[in-house]
């Protein structure tokens, strides 16, 4: 019973870069939300996905950000061009409808030199 | 914009004392209320939820008092442990205008527990 799986756990890119964030759900989940942490703050939404929709990206900056969640595969939060205030946790959760349960992966920590 | 307002930052509490988390919330469509904690370098792991049409509901030594009327909700952790340092959320869910759950969150209480 895999719970929600985030890749990778670590990464490193210069400014200017693409950085790719790769989240698996639960199996079965068919709802995604990605989440932004910065250190000693809270989780701020960025982006609420079912599968191949996009149900409200009101939390994403308009520009260099985007997510998917495809039919198949993963979803994935990709930053273009990315700058050092990029620097944060990323954190994807699932859930099975929308029900408010969520559940967490242990999120991928971006650092931008 | 929706808001959840969490109180302390930050907690101190004797080892066998009762840690106290309060949050606040202002949109009365919320209609879950769920509890989340954090240790350092993982995702955040739901604890505890509660619905409105309870005003507590304990679990072990967690307990969610809600007031409805007041629009708070509070954690009470019992006989706190060295085990329980971590980082709490509150979050506050309901339907939003365009008729799907969202969750917002507070900025968390970082919780140490010392023995």
């Amino acid at each position: 019973n895999a719970g929600v799986m985030q890749n990778p756990r670590h990464l490193v890119r210069r400014r200017g870069q693409e950085a790719r964030l790769r989240c698996s759900p639960v199996k079965g989940h068919s709802h995604v939300y990605w989440y932004r942490q910065l250190p000693e703050e809270g989780l701020k939404f960025m982006v609420y996905l079912q599968k191949e929709n996009i149900i409200d990206e009101s939390g994403m900056p308009k520009e260099r950000f985007s997510a998917e969640f495809p039919k198949e595969g993963p979803s994935i939060l990709r930053i273009q061009q990315v700058v050092r205030g990029d620097s944060a946790a990323y954190f994807c959760a699932s859930s099975p409808n929308q029900a408010n349960e969520q559940f967490f992966g242990p999120g991928t920590r971006l650092t931008v030199l | 914009q929706q808001q959840v307002k969490q109180s302390p930052q930050s907690l101190i509490v004797q080892k066998g004392g009762i840690s106290i988390i309060n949050c606040a919330y202002e949109n009365t469509a919320f209609d879950y209320f769920p509890w989340y904690q954090q240790f350092p370098g993982k995702g955040p792991a739901l604890l505890i939820a509660i619905r409105p049409d309870v005003s507590e509901k304990k679990e072990g030594r967690f307990t969610i008092s809600f007031n409805k009327s007041a629009k708070q909700f509070s954690l009470h952790i019992m006989d706190s442990q060295p085990g329980d340092s971590a980082t709490y959320f509150c979050a506050a869910g309901g339907s939003d205008s365009g008729g799907y759950q969202k969750v917002t969150f507070g900025t968390g209480t970082k919780l140490q527990v010392i023995p």
